[in-house]
């Protein structure tokens, strides 16, 4: 059974970095052809993909986003980390990560941690 | 970037009606296509992936199809537990997802 839940702060300040954490079970990222990533939706806003982190440590970000995250792993702990700079009131949101299989979906979610950006 | 223009962005039907919601992609996707159920204040669930493929547990009423750059997504027969919102999303590339599709009951 695949599991994934998001972890991190539920309020920071403008300017402030974000760093969430993505536990999961149930699959390893040492898998060839798997992957986690993160997504994350504004309130009554779209869903909006952000990064991905594959088992062979290949990663991709979003390009709007691109300057402002940093994506890794730890195989060991079973860990996805994103971090996110200088963050503004805009990205205010939930933040979920979820499992993909390599085929360029995401079938397994976390339950989301909502963030908010506020002073 | 590639862009998905999905629509409607809301819809209202009565149980037992077909329902279409249709994703366009900015440039040819093959059938690099996925569409998800976001019900409030849940995670998105994977219903379709390669544009035409029935996740495992998914009811049947659920459909998709297309390739290239037009895919449609459909509903034949829309039930109380269908009202969600919708999403397409492409990995053609980089992931992108549609602007969403809230289906209510009329």
């Amino acid at each position: 059974q695949i599991t994934l839940k998001e972890s991190g702060p539920t309020l920071v300040k403008p300017t402030q970095t974000l760093t969430l954490t993505c536990t999961f079970s149930g699959f390893s990222l040492s898998t060839s052809g798997v992957g986690v990533g993160w997504i994350r939706q504004p309130p009554g806003k779209a869903l909006e993909w952000l990064a991905l982190i594959y088992w062979d440590d290949d990663k991709r970000y979003s390009p709007s986003l691109k300057s402002r995250l940093t994506i890794t792993k730890d195989t060991s702990k079973n860990q996805v980390v994103l971090t996110m700079t200088n963050m503004d009131p805009v990205d205010t949101a939930t933040y979920y990560c979820a499992h993909n299989s390599g085929s360029g979906c995401f079938d397994y979610w976390g339950q989301g941690t909502l963030v908010t950006v506020s002073s | 970037d590639i862009q998905m223009t999905q629509s409607p962005s809301s819809l209202s039907a009565s149980v037992g009606d077909r329902v279409t919601i249709t994703c366009q992609a900015s440039q040819d996707i093959s059938n690099y296509l996925n569409w998800y159920q976001q019900k409030p204040g849940k995670a998105p669930k994977l219903l379709i992936y390669d544009a035409s493929n029935l996740e495992t547990g998914v009811p049947s009423r659920f459909s998709g199809s297309g390739s290239g750059t037009d895919f449609t997504f459909t509903i034949s027969s829309l039930q109380p537990e269908d009202i969600a919102t919708y999403y397409c999303q492409q990995y053609d590339n980089l992931p992108t997802f549609g602007g969403g599709t809230k289906v209510e009951i009329k």
